[in-house]
């Protein structure tokens, strides 16, 4: 069955970096977008960014543009998301998610159980 | 803001229907696809219709999409208690080239 395993969260110092990562199985990884979605405390969803099923294309949320960078490799099955120059509002659990095409929004079919990051000193 | 307007709250009683709207522009919900996500408490978003209208596999026929122009709405008939949760609509928005999400509605069964 499709799995999506997000992990990577913790607490940071604003202004530090960490990085996401999800690990993906029971399908064809390399022909599907990802995205990342985030959710802070008592919140609703935000979406964060998008990488096509070939990594040709990204993008992102213009609150996290300049600072996140999605990434993935297909040969590990893996999607990532690099988070630079993190602030207080970044805080949130993150989600990855499959969505149902290669390229674009055509609906989220999976997504992991979620990471917790906390950006606080 | 979102982009895409949702009421924050819905409820009626068990058995009976309820609808939510999101409301966008014609850069977002006009010509692209919308998706709908239930999020139930502590769990990550599930989908619930893709391509304006389309159940995946497993999401019952009470649950059902529509669109037109720059709004589309979620409706739900016989409802259960397990239906308490929250909902949002999400689609692309092409002059922001970037995804969007309703700010989500949470449905109540009184």
């Amino acid at each position: 069955q499709v799995q999506l395993v997000d992990s990577g969260g913790g607490v940071v110092q604003p202004g530090r970096s960490l990085r996401l990562s999800c690990e993906a199985s029971g399908f064809t990884f390399n022909s599907y977008g990802m995205h990342w979605v985030r959710q802070a405390p008592g919140k609703g969803l935000e979406w964060v960014a998008v990488i096509w099923y070939d990594g040709s294309n990204k993008y992102y949320a213009d609150s996290v543009k300049g600072r996140f960078t999605i990434s993935r490799d297909n040969s590990k099955n893996t999607l990532y998301l690099q988070m630079n120059s993190l602030r207080a509002e970044d805080t949130a659990v993150y989600y990855c998610a499959r969505d149902r095409g290669s390229s674009g929004w055509y609906g989220f079919t999976d997504w992991g159980q979620g990471t917790l990051v906390t950006v606080s000193s | 803001q979102s982009v895409l307007t949702q009421p924050p709250s819905v409820s009626a009683a068990p058995g009976q229907k309820v609808t939510i709207s999101c409301s966008g522009s014609s850069s977002n919900i006009g010509n692209n696809y919308v998706s709908w996500y239930q999020q139930l408490p502590g769990t990550a978003p599930k989908l619930l219709m893709y391509e304006n209208n389309k159940r995946p596999s497993g999401i019952p026929d009470r649950f059902s999409g529509s669109k037109s122009g720059t709004s589309a709405t979620l409706g739900i008939t016989g409802l259960q208690t397990g239906d308490e949760a929250d909902y949002y609509c999400g689609t692309w928005d092409s002059s922001l080239s970037a995804g969007v999400f309703g700010g989500g509605t949470k449905v109540t069964v009184l």
